[in-house]
């Protein structure tokens, strides 16, 4: 796994919209697909680990969905809400355990 | 511990001199990672432990980094005459490691390095 592409670079919603987010990455060497999300002046914690594809994952408002055959992994989240505002990352590793990082949605939520 | 320790969670060093960033992972994790956060950049990955095998050092940007595992437990990664451009949050993360690339990581707290 080479290149992890995110998109958009950022995204300021108001409170209540919903909003979803796309992680692009290679298909060939798949392994595994993980969202974090990363608050300022903390530390990135884990939401989701995937692997199958068709995989859906859900955690309260939040859910994520895999692609393996074409690349992509979107996040979703439903009635956002100001402390859903910081920086989604999602990572894909190949058989190697290797993780690699894309650069990142920041998400802002404005009350 | 209950977390991910790193040490010292702040550093301001000369450029030339040497640095020595320690990780502390979660007891009875056997993969251990180092990141690094320039300003305005995603997460890019350094070097990647698992166990007793050799580790990935693809990500090294320079022969100035290097890391190191004791005991399958403690990281130290020492970055050697060191640059501006070295200055970033240098973050480290451990997982159980029994199922390479598929547990989730648990992330240290960072550390802040500047280089005047």
């Amino acid at each position: 796994i080479l290149n992890v592409e995110q998109s958009p670079q950022s995204l300021h919603v108001q409170e209540g919209d919903s909003t979803n987010f796309t992680c692009s990455f290679p298909s060939s060497n798949f392994y595994a697909l993980h969202w974090y999300r990363w608050e300022t002046a903390k530390s990135p914690e884990a939401l989701f680990v995937m692997t199958l594809n068709g995989d859906e994952k859900k955690k309260g408002r939040i859910s994520a969905t895999l692609n393996t055959k074409e690349g992509y992994s979107y996040l979703y989240i439903k009635g956002s809400q100001p402390e859903d505002s910081a920086t989604y990352l999602c990572a894909c590793s190949g058989n190697t355990g290797k993780l690699i990082f894309g650069q990142g949605t920041t998400l802002q939520v404005k009350p | 511990g209950a977390g991910v320790s790193q040490s010292p969670s702040n550093k301001v060093t000369e450029k030339g001199k040497d640095v020595e960033l320690r990780c502390d992972p979660i007891s009875g994790h056997t993969a251990l990672y180092w990141y690094r956060q320039s300003l305005g950049q995603g997460l890019e990955f350094l070097i990647y432990f698992q166990g007793n095998s050799a580790p990935d050092k693809s990500g090294l940007p320079s022969d100035r980094f290097s890391a190191e595992r004791t005991g399958g437990s403690v990281s130290t990664l020492t970055i050697q005459r060191t640059q501006q451009e070295d200055s970033a949050v240098y973050l480290c993360a451990s997982s159980l490691g029994t199922q390479a690339g598929n547990e989730k990581l648990f992330f240290g707290s960072g550390t802040q390095l500047s280089v005047l």
